[in-house]
């Protein structure tokens, strides 16, 4: 059984430090991994798609990596904002997809 | 808007009622997936369908929950006898039909949060 877990579950940071999320998953054979954002009372904004084939993906200020073998992905933001703050949620896809509890980020001006 | 629309956006139901939530996928996309959010927990998987079929169900309650997908229409989950436990949010997702299989980049809705009184 697929599970994914998330360190850390809440991080507090300065406005404009890059940090990184992280994210492992028990069964490596997976389809692929997302990266989504939840703010508040919100539904899910997809981040990032990366493929079981790939090793990594960025949009902007956001990198992702896969490390499939090793069952782990990062998600690096860079320069970090306010508007930041959020739940990062990742999920993997093997038979269906599993969600990791998520970090909850803070931004501080 | 193409996206995922859910609705409705909120639903308040007193035990024992019925609660049906709709979700009408990205236009094209014919592969929708459920996920119960309860309060300061993470989401869970609970049914898979493509048009007309279930494809899988091990998230789902053996009990009161059932879900469909038709060949016209939105995706309905349907709650019957709802419990203060069904409280939650819930939230729809589509993928799009490829070639190389049916699982793909997911697409979310708003969500429907669901309060039983």
């Amino acid at each position: 059984k697929q599970e994914v877990t998330q360190i850390p579950a809440a991080l507090s940071v300065p406005e404009g430090e890059n940090l990184v999320l992280n994210c492992s998953f028990t069964d490596s054979a997976i389809y692929n991994l997302q990266w989504f954002r939840q703010d508040p009372g919100k539904g899910l904004t997809s981040l990032l798609l990366i493929q079981s084939s790939q090793r990594e993906q960025t949009s902007g200020r956001l990198n992702a990596s896969l490390d499939k073998s090793s069952g782990r992905s990062t998600l690096y933001i860079a320069a970090s904002q306010p508007g930041d703050s959020a739940t990062y949620l990742c999920a993997v896809c093997n038979q269906n997809f599993v969600f990791g509890p998520g970090t909850r980020l803070s931004v501080l001006p | 808007n193409a996206g995922v629309m859910q609705n409705p956006r909120h639903l308040v139901r007193r035990r024992g009622q019925e609660a049906r939530l709709r979700c009408s996928p990205v236009k094209g996309h014919s592969h929708v997936y459920w996920y119960r959010q309860l309060p300061e927990e993470g989401l869970k998987f609970m049914v898979y369908l493509q048009k007309e079929n279930i494809i899988d169900e091990s998230g789902m309650p053996k009990e009161r929950f059932s879900a469909e997908f038709p060949k016209e229409g939105p995706s309905i989950l349907r709650i019957q006898q709802v419990v203060r436990g069904d409280s939650a949010a819930y939230f729809c997702a589509s993928s799009p039909r490829l070639a190389g299989g049916p699982y793909n980049e997911q697409f979310f809705g708003p969500g429907t949060r669901l309060t039983v009184l």
